[in-house]
């Protein structure tokens, strides 16, 4: 099993929802990433986990608030959204934490409106 | 500023055409990947080079790495429509909580048949 599964596909929520994004890996990797990506864009990092702990933070805003229960889970919880937070949100992995990313998931469409 | 600048972002060329895609920085990476993306899902893992002067294959393709690790480059011999998509660079950067993958701003190809 080669792959990073996410859950939904796509998502539409308003402002005052709270909803979660999940990521599923079983290839034993031990370091998982969340970004997110404009239309036309690269994705931008916004977070690492390795080896279940927080290691990187890009100075998200608080209404992102990502999780990792283990080491084949990571969640990205959501709450207070706004319109620009509209985007592919992609989840990652890889072996370690060397930020070489190995795979990506087929990412998340979430609109906010 | 860009640490990856990549070129060019846009290119429509014909099927049967030849096309390279430059990836360059005045950073020194320890490793650059490869990405290609199609619309509404994650990116795909090409390559990895990871040696000053490396060059790889993957059939029609070729990857090279900069002898400095500065830079890359992707060639793409008789495209086909089925390589249209976003191609991607990403160095590694390593940081005091672990490393990054730093996106270049991607090339968008359509081969058109």
């Amino acid at each position: 099993d080669t792959e990073v599964t996410q859950t939904p596909k796509h998502l539409v929520m308003g402002m005052t929802n709270k909803k979660s994004l999940k990521c599923e890996q079983h290839m034993g990797h031990r370091a998982m990433y969340w970004y997110k990506q404009k239309a036309k864009k690269p994705p931008e990092l916004m977070f690492v986990y390795s080896y279940e702990k927080l290691s990187i933070n890009e100075s998200v805003p608080s209404r992102f608030s990502p999780e990792c229960p283990n080491s084949s889970l990571l969640n990205l919880h959501l709450h207070a959204l706004q319109p620009e937070d509209s985007a592919l949100y992609l989840c990652a992995s890889s072996p370690t934490g060397s930020g070489r990313v190995a795979f990506f998931g087929q990412g998340t469409r979430l609109t906010v409106v | 500023t860009q640490l990856l600048e990549q070129s060019p972002q846009f290119l429509s060329i014909q099927e049967g055409e030849n096309l390279t895609v430059y990836c360059n920085s005045s950073s020194v990476f320890s490793s650059l990947q490869w990405y290609r993306q199609e619309p509404g899902e994650g990116p795909v893992l090409l390559v990895t080079v990871v040696t000053g002067g490396e060059v790889k294959k993957l059939k029609r393709l070729t990857f090279q790495f900069g002898d400095a690790r500065k830079d890359s480059s992707l060639h793409i011999t008789a495209a086909q429509p089925g390589d249209t998509g976003l191609y991607l660079c990403a160095g590694v950067r390593f940081y005091n909580q672990g490393g990054k993958l730093i996106f270049g701003q991607g090339t968008e190809l359509s081969v058109k048949p």
